[in-house]
């Protein structure tokens, strides 16, 4: 069962503009994680924020997380072509436990 | 590249027959993670593996198995295989903790997966 549902499930932007993604969640959480996924291949792991953190930065994103409303957004900025792709969230309940993932959404960055 | 390896890439086979893939992990992790990712069910949680014993079973059918070996390589047998099966498998392993710790790596890194396709 989806523990994260993201929103929007697609969005479609001009290169250049930033991309806002956002995940729900149920139930409470030890961590959340943003993965990429490019068309039929691997996960590839962008950002881990814990329950007790508010904001993360790693280059060009930004993950932030509300523990009260249950919700985190990632956000990307100054888009770029290679930044097409499904993105997820998945939350976990500790170190060492399963990763729960949402739907994922589906990123188009137009040149 | 994520350290983690799975093979095959890619697996035809035909419903009841049986298929074994095998994935290794990064250098030191001990916990294993198996997902089956298909378009009406998304990514689902399979079951897990620390430093060879089961740790956690998720959404795992009961003509499914896996086992991790001595050596922390892991494989996922697949039998009577169905049409429902197809699916891209995902390995995945996380980083060797302390037995005591209180914290620790939580960050899962994936293998490229297996496609299975069940004709």
């Amino acid at each position: 069962s989806q523990q994260g549902e993201e929103d929007p499930q697609a969005l479609s932007i001009q290169e250049g503009e930033n991309a806002t993604m956002n995940c729900s969640y149920k139930t409470s959480i030890n961590n959340l994680q943003w993965y990429r996924q490019n068309s039929g291949r691997g996960l590839v792991h962008l950002i881990l924020i814990r329950s007790n953190e508010r904001e993360k930065h790693s280059g060009r994103l930004r993950v932030t997380l509300d523990t009260s409303k249950k919700s985190s957004s990632l956000l990307i900025t100054a888009s770029r072509a290679a930044d097409t792709a499904s993105y997820f969230c998945a939350t976990g309940n500790g170190a060492n436990s399963k990763l729960t993932f949402g739907k994922g959404i589906t990123l188009s960055v137009r040149p | 590249d994520s350290g983690v390896t799975q093979t095959p890439k890619h697996l035809i086979t035909a419903t009841g027959q049986r298929v074994t893939l095998r994935c290794s992990p990064r250098s030191g992790d001990l916990s294993v993670y198996w997902y089956q990712q298909s378009l009406d069910q998304g990514l689902q949680f399979l079951i897990q593996y620390y430093n060879g014993e089961e740790r956690a079973k998720g959404n795992i059918l009961e003509r499914f198995s896996a086992q991790q070996f001595p050596d922390l390589h892991s494989e996922l047998n697949l039998s009577s295989l169905e049409l429902g099966d197809s699916a891209l498998y995902f390995c995945a392993s996380s980083h060797r903790l302390p037995a005591t710790s209180g914290s620790g790596t939580d960050t899962q890194y994936f293998g490229p997966g297996t496609r299975l396709t069940v004709l």
